[in-house]
């Protein structure tokens, strides 16, 4: 069966620090990867997305970038944090296209950036 | 463009209550759609999910029925219980790369 692992589960991190979140995939192959943003109390945003290894879109802007280095991994990286990017971090995987439309997210990653 | 609305929360309800969450949807073409169900500290976790109109997904006693002709897909239970505590999030898919959530609604199930 497919697992998802995201790591750490929480971090306290000072302003103007890096970041540097791990996602990591088990049991599929090819899947598309998504990072997601959710502010407390608030809904889902969308930060980047995957297709496959080194293929990246960005859905915002902002100081945060993606990479896949290899297929079942994605990483979630900032040089400066900002107050900004306090939130609950997390990846989700969905089966490449003409399979199951749903996706499966990780346990999330809590960042609170001091 | 696509499009998701769910009614907005908290919903606060009793234990054995019955539940309506509402979800309606602007979409092109013909989407899937979905409900997650996200519980305190956890990532989302998939409800249940219909394909085609007409469709009802079940699970766990919840149910949503695809209706096409009012473009909606309502969460209901017919009787909650405390654990049922959590957000829920409705969802579609019209065959791209993404999913178009809602803003999510948190059901509060008082004992």
């Amino acid at each position: 069966s497919q697992t998802i692992h995201q790591w750490p589960a929480t971090l306290v991190q000072p302003v103007g620090s890096p970041l540097s979140l791990e996602c990591t995939v088990e049991g599929t192959s090819n899947p598309n990867l998504y990072w997601y943003r959710q502010a407390a109390g608030r809904g889902l945003q969308l930060l980047f997305y995957s297709v496959g290894i080194g293929q990246i879109s960005s859905e915002v802007p902002q100081n945060l970038s993606a990479s896949r280095p290899q297929d079942r991994q994605f990483i979630l990286s900032s040089k400066k944090l900002l107050l900004s990017d306090s939130g609950f971090y997390l990846c989700a995987w969905r089966a490449i296209a003409g399979g199951p439309d749903e996706q499966f997210f990780g346990p999330g990653t809590r960042l609170t950036v001091l | 463009g696509n499009s998701v609305t769910q009614m907005e929360g908290p919903v606060t309800l009793s234990e054995e209550a019955f539940l309506t969450i509402n979800c309606t949807y602007t979409a092109t073409g013909y989407p899937s759609l979905f409900w997650y169900v996200q519980y305190p500290g956890e990532g989302l976790q998939l409800l249940l999910k219909a394909t085609k109109a007409d469709d009802k997904g079940s699970n766990k006693g919840f149910e949503a029925t695809y209706r096409k002709e009012t473009t909606s897909f309502h969460l209901e239970k017919g009787s909650v219980q405390v654990s049922d505590s959590a957000v829920y999030f409705c969802a579609l898919v019209t065959g791209g790369f993404k999913t178009i959530f809602g803003a999510g609604t948190r059901l509060f199930v008082k004992a």
